[in-house]
């Protein structure tokens, strides 16, 4: 059973674009929820993280949107340039047990 | 500081023999998970250690162990390997504090089964 789930698979878009990737889960004792960004041939990389108390958090070009009652959450990266092209992953976590989605492969074209 | 640190970083094994990898978590970083990567089923916890306990662990089969060493150092088994154990191995170590969950991910043991 998939605990969070993620979509879409894989993403292409111009330089300059705004990628969004999104995010849904189940378990409401969630309380963390983490991005990650992964190169090839490297781990994952934390990129941004949210508690469920607030809707909204930036970290430089990379926005998580948060909606609690409908148990969905999503990265945004503005202005998004070709160093960007990376696999993402969601995650949630609670008790400090991570769950992971599948995955985001994102292309971005110059 | 210096990142977390796994050896080896690849590794060619038959079957039915056993590994043993190795992970040095970020220094003051008490936590260490361990997680399996797969193309097809993506990132899948396999446990986590806190102060040389296993509090979690994922859904695999026994064959599969860890340990958590007096300075953090955490290190995972696999006995009577498989072909399907081929996979990216990934250590990540927290720092447990209230309410301090950031995971930082070592680059992973590249474990091949022929």
């Amino acid at each position: 059973q998939q605990q969070v789930k993620q979509s879409p698979q894989s993403l292409i878009v111009q330089k300059g674009g705004i990628p969004i990737i999104n995010c849904a889960y189940e378990n409401t004792a969630f309380d963390y929820f983490p991005w990650y960004q992964q190169f090839p041939g490297k781990g994952p990389a934390l990129l941004i993280a949210i508690r469920p108390d607030v809707s909204e958090k930036k970290e430089g070009r990379f926005t998580i949107s948060f909606n609690k009652s409908a148990k969905q959450f999503s990265l945004h990266i503005m202005d998004s340039q070709p160093g960007d092209s990376a696999t993402y992953f969601c995650a949630a976590s609670s008790s400090h047990q991570f769950y992971f989605g599948t995955g985001t492969s994102l292309t971005v074209i110059p | 500081k210096a990142g977390v640190t796994q050896t080896p970083r690849y590794l060619i094994k038959t079957r039915g023999q056993q590994v043993t990898l190795s992970c040095s978590p970020i220094s003051g970083h008490r936590s260490v998970s361990w997680y399996q990567q797969t193309p097809g089923q993506g990132l899948q916890f396999l446990f986590e250690y806190f102060s040389e306990t296993q509090r979690n662990k994922g859904n695999f089969p026994g064959r599969f162990s860890g340990r958590q060493f007096s300075n953090s150092r955490s290190e995972m088994n696999v006995s009577t390997l498989e072909l399907g154990d081929s996979a990216l191995y990934l250590c990540a170590s927290s720092s447990r504090g209230t309410g301090i969950y950031e995971q930082y991910f070592g680059p992973g043991t590249r474990l091949t089964v022929t």
